[in-house]
């Protein structure tokens, strides 16, 4: 089955613990993103990768860290934690091509005390 | 960056066709529209996409403008399950920054 997987699904950690979500797509798809939802915000781009070692800025990229060292896994990655990540987060992928769309995984539920 | 302008919240009638509008009058010649769902605690879905003439799928239809200033998405016969928050967004050409609105709230009423 066609899917985008994260893990955790749900995590409360502490301000300035390091943690990585993780995030792994089975369709052999070159694009994958991350975004996180807030209230009254909407769907705001974290981060992209355009494919293998090509990873860019989207809207609010400060506090985190990605890598694309394999086509499959994008890891986000927040080296120390603050309460304002405090956040769903989502990943997606997609062919690298406009017409394509993206698939969601699942979310993230994260919570920084 | 292109962006897109959609109300807030809608409300439709059960079993009724549903029209949501989104404007993108930043739009450039190369940019797709796409329109993805959000389903209560569920991650966004993708809906429908087009470029200039309108498209058909099982779930819905798409409208563009002749100018693709704007477009509509149509829910021929709403039900319950169709109430979800709706993105109108454009998709880039090289498939870079993709900017998400805050979509449209959709109730549908019993």
């Amino acid at each position: 089955e066609a899917q985008v997987t994260q893990n955790p699904r749900y995590l409360i950690t502490v301000t300035g613990k390091k943690l990585t979500v993780t995030c792994s797509q089975n369709m052999n798809h070159e694009y994958m993103s991350w975004y996180r939802q807030d209230p009254g915000l909407g769907l705001r781009q974290i981060y992209y990768s355009m494919n293998v070692e090509v990873t860019d800025k989207g809207d609010v990229p400060e506090g985190y860290k990605v890598s694309r060292k394999e086509k499959r896994n994008f890891p986000l990655i927040l080296e120390s934690p603050s309460p304002n990540q405090t956040s769903l987060y989502f990943c997606a992928s997609s062919r690298t091509v406009s017409n394509q769309p993206q698939h969601f995984g699942d979310g993230t539920r994260l919570s920084i005390l | 960056d292109a962006k897109t302008t959609q109300p807030n919240s809608m409300e439709s009638n059960e079993e009724e066709p549903v029209h949501l509008p989104c404007n993108h009058s930043t739009i450039s010649g190369t940019d797709y529209i796409h329109w993805y769902r959000q389903l209560p605690s569920q991650g966004p879905e993708y809906v429908i996409h087009g470029l200039t003439s309108n498209v058909n799928n099982r779930m819905a239809s798409l409208a563009i403008a002749e100018d693709r200033k704007s477009s509509t998405l149509i829910l021929h016969r709403a039900t319950l399950r169709d109430a979800a928050v709706y993105y109108c967004i454009l998709k880039p050409y090289r498939d870079d920054k993709i900017i998400f609105g805050k979509g449209t709230r959709l109730h549908i009423l019993p």
